[in-house]
Order: C-alpha cells, then structure tokens, then sequence
C-alpha cells in the first residue's frame, strides 16, 4: 500500500493561513487523497478528500500537485480551534477500502 | 443531528475481568468501525461491519476480542478477559456511501485495565 509522509509538527499564528504538506510518491491512480483531524481528547473528525483536482469546502482546501506525488491541506485563517492532530491518508476506491492512519502532523497555533 | 454515541466514556476495570464497550451508530448508515488508538500504535481499525455482517476482521488482536452488531443501530465490542495491554481509547465511526464515504467518530471510551 502506497504510505504518506507527513512532518512532526508545525507551528501557526491565529487568523493566518497554514500549509500542512503531505508526501505521497507512491500513490497510485486509484488511491483518493483523505485528509482527518483529531482534536484533543475527541475522535477524529473529516476534512477534505480529493483525487486529482484542488477541492474546497467550508473547513479547508485541498491542493493536489499536478503529478499527485505531493498535496497540501490549507487552512485559510487558523483559529484557536484547528490546534490538532492532522492525518493525511490515502484511499483506494472500492467499496470495501479502509482508512489506515499514520502519525499524522501537531499542529499548533499561536494567539 | 446526534452523531455516533459510544458508552460509556471511561472504563476502568481490574484485569481477568469482561468489558462491553457499546455504539450507536448514526441513523442510516450502513458501515461501522472499531478502531483502537494507543500512543505506541496509533489509531488501528480492528473490525468493520456492512448492514451489521462483519467484513473484515484482521485487525482484531486475538481471541479475546470479539464485536458483534444485533441491528442497524447498535453494536458492541467485547473484551474477555481483559488484559493492562489493552488500555486504550476505542472509537466508533459509522459512514454511508459505502466505506468509502467519511467516517463520522464517536467521541471514544477510554479504557483502563489495572
């Protein structure tokens, strides 16, 4: 199974926008980009998913590179709230795919 | 709209004893997990269920664990006897669409065994 690549950990200031990278040079065409985000102390909860085209939705949007190798989750204005565990996951089509979470990326703001 | 619900939210019990960890699923939905998350091993999908028939359960860790879904809107997964090893944070997510679909998490139940 194609695996990702995600930093540790990053550090944001509120009311800014983040970049949150995701290495994926093993993704295959039938493998869709997931993004999860787990906040302290809850389960984790969906942010976005796409395949080959940037997607956007009222959480956050999704940028895929044009050889899908790499994508970026953005958030476009941190709030105290996105302080989370961030999981970039990939997904084959099918109906019975799983989701199978890696350690995902700290991610911090900053008042 | 209520979301999956799990109970209880903690479990603390001694070693050798039974655990029932409970889920109600978000109505409609026609897939649910059972995951485990523990800081050495990260989240782990231990069994799923399409229209309450278990379809994959190689994540289950051994005999001891066991899940079961009697109807659409409840499921259990059972540990007997339980063991200090299996301390952890269980989560249930339901989806539609298929699997494929986003997974909806309960908010967990931590589990310790003494």
């Amino acid at each position: 199974d194609a695996k990702t690549t995600q930093p540790n950990s990053m550090e944001s200031n509120e009311e800014e926008p983040v970049h949150l990278p995701c290495n994926h040079s093993t993704i295959s065409g039938t493998d869709y980009i997931h993004w999860y985000r787990q906040l302290p102390s809850q389960g984790p909860e969906y942010v976005i998913h796409g395949l080959t085209s940037n997607v956007n939705n009222r959480m956050a949007s999704l940028a895929i590179a044009e050889d899908r190798k790499s994508s970026t989750l953005i958030l476009h204005r941190a709030t105290l709230r996105d302080a989370a565990v961030y999981y970039c996951i990939l997904r084959k089509t099918g109906a019975n795919s799983k989701l199978t979470f890696g350690k995902g990326i700290t991610l911090s703001v900053r008042p | 709209d209520a979301g999956v619900i799990q109970s209880p939210r903690h479990e603390v019990t001694e070693m050798g004893q039974e655990v029932t960890l409970r889920c109600k699923p978000i109505s409609g939905h026609d897939y649910l997990f059972w995951y485990r998350q523990t800081m050495m091993r990260g989240l782990e999908l231990l069994i799923y269920f399409n229209n309450n028939v278990p379809i994959d359960d190689s994540g289950m860790p051994e005999d001891r664990f066991s899940a079961k879904m009697p109807n659409a809107s409840f499921s259990t997964l059972k540990i007997q006897p339980s063991e200090p090893r299996d301390s952890a944070v269980y989560f249930c997510a339901s989806s539609v669409q298929g699997a494929f679909g986003p997974q909806h998490f309960g908010d967990g139940t931590r589990l310790s065994i003494l």
